[in-house]
């Protein structure tokens, strides 16, 4: 049974960068033809969907965030990151990985403050 | 952007009763590719239906789902003490992908 585990800092300043890593467990990361999501959602709010990759590492990012996002795949460890450049209190929220829509991490609370 | 409206924004029910949650997209779907999810407070989103109306492992028949084009149903025929939640459809066949604002089923 595949498992997702997403980690990294839980505070980051202002204007600095966002970076998460997701762990996938109980199968490989590049078997199969998936995408690979980052979603997430502001405290009280709906979710909202920050980008994918494909188990072939093409990307495809949210409008409202591509000119900030990275997303990238270490099969040599199962995970896939996320990298948010130039945050902002908007950007605070718990922030979920998932495989396709059908297995999703536990979510990690980010927040942006000084 | 295809943009999801949902209805209603909460669903006041008592155990027992039949929901039914409506997702409105802006523009057709694509292969039906709609999905629901159930999130209970403090936890991750669940997979409870794909393309429309196909039900994800493990999940009850009590849920269905139905749909095509632009208008699509998420039924809970008879509502057990742990489906009081919110609901949330999502578009996954035009990226960007996009979830509507949710339904809250909450207990009358």
């Amino acid at each position: 049974q595949v498992q997702l585990q997403e980690s990294g800092p839980g505070l980051v300043k202002p204007s600095q960068t966002l970076s998460l890593t997701c762990t996938v467990s109980g199968g490989s990361i590049s078997s199969g033809s998936y995408y690979w999501n980052w979603i997430r959602q502001p405290a009280g709010k709906g979710l909202e969907w920050i980008g994918r990759i494909y188990t072939s590492g093409s990307t495809d990012y949210n409008p409202s965030l591509k000119s900030r996002v990275t997303i990238s795949v270490d099969t040599s460890k199962n995970q896939f990151s996320l990298k948010l450049t130039s945050v902002t209190a908007a950007d605070t929220a718990v922030y979920y990985c998932a495989k396709r829509g059908e297995i999703w991490g536990q979510g990690t609370v980010v927040t942006v403050s000084s | 952007e295809i943009v999801l409206t949902q209805s209603p924004g909460t669903l006041s029910l008592s155990p027992g009763e039949r929901a039914t949650l409506s997702c409105r997209a802006s523009q057709s779907l694509s292969s039906s590719s709609l999905a629901w999810y159930q999130q209970q407070p403090g936890q991750a989103p669940r997979l409870l239906i794909y393309g429309a109306s196909s039900r994800a492992t493990g999940i009850p028949d009590r849920f269905s789902g139905s749909g095509s084009g632009t208008d699509f149903t998420l039924t809970i025929s008879r509502l057990e003490p742990e489906d009081f939640a919110v609901y949330y459809c999502q578009q996954y066949g035009s990226s960007p992908l996009t979830f509507g604002p949710g339904t809250k089923v909450d207990v009358k």
